[in-house]
C-alpha cells in the first residue's frame, strides 16, 4: 500500500529530553511537511522540504530540527529548547506544484 | 507572511440544516484546497480550486473560489452526522509552502 507513515502514534517524554518523530512515505513525493496541531487549533507549519538535502523553516520552527537525507524520510526532532512541546504532530507529503497533501496518522507527543 | 483566515471558528447545526464555512486571504491565491479532519483523525483532502469563480460539487458539498481569488467557501446541504469534523482551507504559496486556515469545527446535532 502506498502512503505516509508516522510512528509512534503516542509518545511520552520527560521534560528536557530531545525526541525524534518518524515520517516515511512511499508515494515518491518530492515535498514533505511537518505541522503542529494544538487542541481545537489549526495546523501550524514547522518545517517543509521540497527536495532531498534541502528544507525551509515554517512559521514555528524554533525548538525543532529536521533532516531530509532520503526522499522517503523526513524526521522531526523536538528539542529541549521547545518551550511547549506537548501537541499533535502531523507529517504530510505532496508532489511538486499545486497538488494535494497526503497526511500521516499523526504522533501525539506528551512531555511530562 | 501570507495568512489564510476562516469563519466561523465553530458551528453547531441541527441535522438536516445547511452549513457554510468561509475562507479569506489578504493576497491573491493561485489555488485553494479544502480538507476535512474527523475528530481524532488526520486531515483528508477534499478538493482543489484553481480558476477564478470556479464552482465544484461533491454530492452535498459545494465549493466556490471567488472572482478575485482571495476567498473561498464550502457549503454543505442538509448536514448529516457523518459531516462532523473540522474543515480547513489551505493555500500553496510559491516554494511549495502550504499554509492552512485555522479551520471551522462542525457539530451536527441528531
Amino acid at each position: 500500500d502506498g502512503g505516509i507513515t508516522q510512528s509512534p502514534k503516542y509518545l511520552f517524554r520527560k521534560e528536557g529530553q530531545n525526541v525524534t518523530l518518524s515520517c516515511e512515505q512511499n508515494l515518491n513525493h518530492d515535498a514533505m511537511y511537518w505541522y503542529r496541531q494544538d487542541p481545537g487549533q489549526g495546523l501550524r507549519l514547522i518545517y517543509y522540504s521540497q527536495i532531498v538535502n534541502d528544507f525551509q523553516k515554517g512559521d514555528i520552527a524554533e525548538g525543532y530540527s529536521v533532516s531530509r537525507e532520503k526522499k522517503e524520510s523526513f524526521p522531526l526532532t523536538v528539542t529541549s529548547a521547545q518551550k511547549n512541546p506537548t501537541a499533535f504532530y502531523l507529517c504530510a507529503s505532496s508532489e511538486g506544484g499545486a497538488t494535494e497533501a497526503f497526511f500521516g496518522q499523526g504522533t501525539r507527543l506528551t512531555v511530562v | 507572511g501570507q495568512q489564510v483566515m476562516q469563519i466561523p471558528q465553530y458551528q453547531h447545526v441541527q441535522e438536516g440544516e445547511d452549513f457554510t464555512t468561509y475562507c479569506n486571504s489578504s493576497t491573491t491565491l493561485s489555488n485553494i484546497q479544502w480538507y476535512k479532519q474527523r475528530p481524532g483523525g488526520h486531515p483528508v483532502f477534499l478538493i482543489q480550486l484553481v480558476k477564478s469563480g470556479e464552482v465544484k460539487k461533491q454530492k452535498r458539498l459545494t465549493f466556490q473560489f471567488g472572482e478575485a481569488k482571495k476567498n473561498s467557501s464550502l457549503h454543505i446541504t442538509a448536514t448529516q452526522t457523518t459531516d462532523v469534523g473540522t474543515y480547513f482551507c489551505a493555500a500553496k504559496t510559491s516554494y511549495d509552502k502550504v499554509i492552512f486556515g485555522p479551520g471551522t469545527s462542525l457539530s451536527v446535532i441528531p
